[in-house]
């Protein structure tokens, strides 16, 4: 299983707000940033959020990150049929020396 | 425009071993460092490799230390993964990824898939 644990599946209806969890340790989350990276069906993950909240020049402001302790959240509000997605989060793990990321989780709009 | 190409995947027999390269374009390849990630079919995102811009260090996944060899040539602008003594369990599309405090992985290539297999 994966370091950091996440939802396998959210949902929402147009215009609604959701959230997604990731929950860490002190060794990954609790100690560096959180990242998240949107994955698109068929296609690379693409950079979403990154050092906890800041937004990449061109993701809308419609989606943002916070973090707490050992757990971030994404939160997307307005939600759109464009965000049906795969979403994870990431972070640097100081006692593995390595990166780790959620398992991923499924966001469908219905 | 930053383009990161990988290439090198296919099918391999189990025990077998693969080059996957990742050519780099419209950045300065050289300051970056670069990672390797990997996706099962069907799975999420596993880290593989990461690599600091000279080379100084490198570090690996539990599961593919001692098999897996990350390298790059900043002249050549391209980045490596030599990967020995497969099994079906590395199974995987392999995209390789630009890293950047703070941003993390800013860009990443389209993946080359890598097929374990006999």
């Amino acid at each position: 299983q994966s370091v950091l644990t996440q939802p396998p599946s959210a949902s929402g209806t147009p215009g609604q707000r959701v959230t997604i969890s990731c929950s860490g340790s002190s060794s990954n989350i609790g100690s560096n940033s959180v990242y998240w990276y949107q994955q698109l069906p068929g296609t690379a993950p693409k950079l979403l959020i990154y050092t906890n909240n800041q937004r990449p020049s061109g993701v809308p402001d419609r989606f943002s990150g916070s973090k707490s302790g050992t757990s971030a959240s994404l939160a997307i509000s307005g939600l759109r049929s464009e965000d049906e997605a795969d979403y994870y989060c990431a972070a640097w793990d100081g006692s593995l020396s390595g990166w780790v990321f959620g398992g991923g989780t499924k966001l469908t709009v219905l | 425009e930053v383009q990161l190409v990988e290439s090198g995947g296919g099918l391999v027999q189990p025990g077998g071993s693969l080059r996957l390269s990742c050519a780099a374009s419209g950045f300065t390849f050289s300051t970056y460092s670069m990672n390797w990630v990997r996706q099962a079919p069907g799975k999420g995102l596993e880290w593989v490799s990461y690599i600091s811009s000279s080379s100084t260090t490198t570090h690996y996944a539990d599961s593919m230390k001692g098999r897996f060899i990350i390298s790059r040539d900043n002249a050549k602008n391209s980045l490596y993964l030599q990967m020995n003594s497969l099994t079906a369990e590395d199974t995987a599309v392999y995209y390789c990824a630009r890293e950047m405090v703070p941003t993390g992985f800013s860009y990443w290539g389209q993946g080359t898939l890598v097929t374990v297999s006999s």
